[in-house]
């Protein structure tokens, strides 16, 4: 498995504010994916984050809306931008450490937006 | 795109009580994965399959990999006030790299 930290736990924000999660993961990892779980919903990949190249965005998700970083094996971020009330969820990264389709979760970021 | 349909979308069973789930799609996967979530926190994995017909198990939980590939299940034996969550199941595409998820079933037991 891996020991995956993300940052904020949770945060309540003002509409048209910008947020970055960061996501921490314990040891190297090729494969980094961002999710979103709207309340009482299930998960839906946002994108997946390659290191040293421009994240993998699903349909109905765009750069300039959701900019993610991958700096590094280890680490990544996530930016929800002009936020609005709609992009109240939690937000969750993930791994997958050998390539296998196995993938494990951080905790998770409870983002409420007014 | 693929989907997952997962039943039932609740349960409200007696502890002590067995449980069974499952997830169905027209489309093939590679791999399937059941996932449990609490409240508050992020999906936890419970139990992976990597192979058409593959039956494994965790301790009071049994999944198994459809021979078809296109379907999962998940049991859970004898049970008890910590199981209570919601259980989603996920399948891996074969060749993207992505998992798909299920709408969850959230699991409720009656003491």
């Amino acid at each position: 498995s891996a020991v995956i930290s993300q940052k904020p736990s949770r945060d309540i924000c003002q509409r048209g504010t910008s947020l970055t999660i960061q996501c921490q993961v314990d040891s190297q990892v090729t494969m980094m994916f961002w999710y979103r779980q709207q309340p009482g919903q299930s998960l839906t990949l946002i994108a997946t984050a390659n290191q040293g190249s421009e994240a993998t965005y699903e349909s109905g998700f765009v750069i300039d809306k959701f900019p993610i970083s991958r700096p590094n094996l280890t680490f990544s971020t996530l930016t929800v931008s002009n936020m609005s009330p709609e992009d109240s969820s939690i937000y969750l990264c993930s791994v997958d450490k050998g390539n296998t389709d196995t993938q494990y979760f951080g905790p998770g970021t409870r983002l409420t937006v007014l | 795109g693929q989907q997952l349909n997962q039943s039932p979308q609740s349960m409200f069973i007696q502890e002590g009580e067995d449980v069974s789930m499952n997830c169905t799609s027209s489309s093939i996967f590679n791999t399937w994965l059941w996932y449990k979530q609490d409240p508050g926190e992020g999906p936890v994995l419970l139990i992976a399959l990597y192979k058409a017909g593959e039956l494994t198990s965790n301790g009071r939980l049994t999944a198994q990999f459809g021979i078809t590939r296109k379907d999962s299940f998940l049991n859970i034996s004898a049970s008890i006030p910590s199981d209570v969550g919601i259980y989603f199941c996920a399948g891996g595409i074969q060749g993207a790299q992505k998992l798909v998820f299920g709408q969850g079933t959230r699991l409720t037991i009656n003491p």
